[in-house]
């Protein structure tokens, strides 16, 4: 769909562990989002990247760090999943950021 | 930062009723504006944007939506609506110009839509 794909779509994962989410496309865009999304809260975002090597915080960053070491992957990582980071997680992608977004399917990641 | 209010979390209609859900942004400068949709089990989709220009905007599937500036309100109608409507609407906004639009789209909380037939 648009040409980004995310990885895995549902993971279930322990308290405690790592976990590490992944945004692929193939569009060539220069903007990457992670949203989280939560019942009563709509979309926030996590982190976002303007470029190879260049990441921000968004709104809620807290307990995530991301990466990307290409234009086409932008990885989400819990470095330490808390039952609070149980939540589906969409990537987003954007060719001038102020333009059209475009979503990815969503990976549902429930922390036990 | 910018924020966006949508006014209704549920709203319940019958088919062929009509349809308005409300959104205010809060935000100083130049914003554009945005309807998704999430279908059940789905991503979002994009219904309709506004950046410029004439401030009624015609989306997909017989959705519109009014920019009132003076009213920092960017509100979606629908005529009739269908069963296949049902899903969940998020307004969405983008600040334009120096310091804003790189840190992505902020989002209304949702409205829940079920549609009865």
């Amino acid at each position: 769909d648009a040409g980004i794909t995310q990885s895995p779509r549902h993971k279930v994962t322990e308290t405690g562990t790592p976990v590490t989410l992944r945004c692929h496309q193939t569009e060539n865009h220069r903007y990457m989002y992670w949203y989280r999304q939560d019942p009563g809260h709509g979309l926030r975002l996590i982190h976002y990247s303007y470029g190879v090597k260049d990441t921000d915080k968004g709104e809620v960053s807290d307990g995530y760090s991301v990466s990307r070491s290409k234009t086409e992957d932008f990885l989400l990582t819990l470095e330490s999943a808390t039952s609070s980071q149980t939540s589906v997680y969409f990537c987003a992608i954007s060719s001038d950021r102020v333009g059209g977004y475009t979503f990815g399917s969503g990976t549902r990641l429930t922390v036990v | 930062a910018q924020s966006v209010s949508q006014h209704n979390h549920h709203v319940i209609l019958s088919e062929a009723a009509s349809l308005e859900l409300g959104c205010n942004y809060s935000y100083g400068g130049t914003v554009n504006l945005f309807w998704y949709v999430q279908y059940p089990g789905q991503h979002l989709q994009l219904l309709l944007k506004y950046f410029s220009g004439d401030p009624l905007v015609k989306g997909i599937k017989g959705f519109e939506a009014e920019f009132i500036k003076s009213k920092f309100s960017f509100n979606l109608r629908k005529p009739s609506v269908q069963w296949s409507d049902t899903a969940e609407y998020f307004c969405a906004v983008n600040a334009v110009g120096s310091g804003g639009g790189a840190d992505g789209l902020t989002f209304g909380k949702g409205t829940h839509l079920i549609i009865q037939p």
